[in-house]
């Protein structure tokens, strides 16, 4: 049973568009979520983090959302390019404990 | 530099075979993991290991091993009672006892002929 759930499983955006993934998890020991961007043979890279005491962390033109009482966090990538076009995963963290990710969406942004 | 290093980065092993996989990290981390990747599946928890000398089972441990005898390394060794063990294998480490970023290895994919 995963522990992060993670919607779509895929997604196409227009060049310039708003990509959004979506995330729900039901551990509420969880502290820490991070989402992860990974390229064709390649491993994770941390692409931006928050914690639960912020409900919005934007780091250029990612954005993380943050709703603590639904148990929900989104990424919002704003003027989406054809290099943003990856694979992204959401994760969970208990504090020190192991480290859970979303079953992660294919990402494809067309020019 | 800095960071974590899996070898090889791809293996190729025979049915019945036992096959270690190797990760080494030089961040001083103290925790360290093991994923597996398959398509559509994500990333799924086979091990990991908070300290050296003590590691916990994940969420698809069965037909796997490992070890952590010292800080920088946590060896993954697939055995012959892994049914499926053709896949894509992701270590990672994190500093450890507080939650915060882990920092993957480029990973071994590892191949049953």
């Amino acid at each position: 049973q995963q522990q992060v759930k993670q919607s779509p499983q895929s997604l196409i955006v227009q060049k310039g568009g708003i990509s959004i993934i979506n995330c729900a998890y039901e551990n509420t020991a969880f502290d820490y979520f991070p989402w992860y961007q990974q390229f064709p043979g390649k491993g994770p890279a941390l692409l931006i983090a928050i914690r639960p005491d912020v409900s919005e962390k934007k780091e250029g033109r990612f954005t993380i959302s943050f709703n603590k009482s639904a148990k929900q966090f989104s990424l919002h990538i704003m003027d989406s390019q054809p290099g943003d076009s990856a694979t992204y995963f959401c994760a969970a963290m208990e504090y020190g404990n192991k480290l859970v990710f979303g079953a992660g969406t294919i990402l494809r942004v067309k020019s | 530099d800095g960071g974590i290093t899996q070898s090889p980065k791809y293996l190729f092993r025979k049915e019945g075979q036992n096959v270690t996989l190797s990760c080494e990290q030089n961040l001083n981390h103290d925790a360290m993991y093991w994923y597996r990747q398959d398509p559509g599946q994500g990333l799924r928890l086979i091990y990991y290991s908070q300290i050296v000398n003590d590691f916990q089972k994940g969420d698809i441990a069965e037909g796997y091993s490992v070890s952590r005898e010292k800080k920088e390394s946590f060896p993954l060794t697939v055995t012959s009672a892994q049914k499926n063990p053709t896949a894509f294998y992701l270590c990672a480490s994190s500093i450890g006892g507080v939650s915060t970023e882990a920092f993957f290895g480029q990973g071994t994919r590892l191949t049953v002929v």
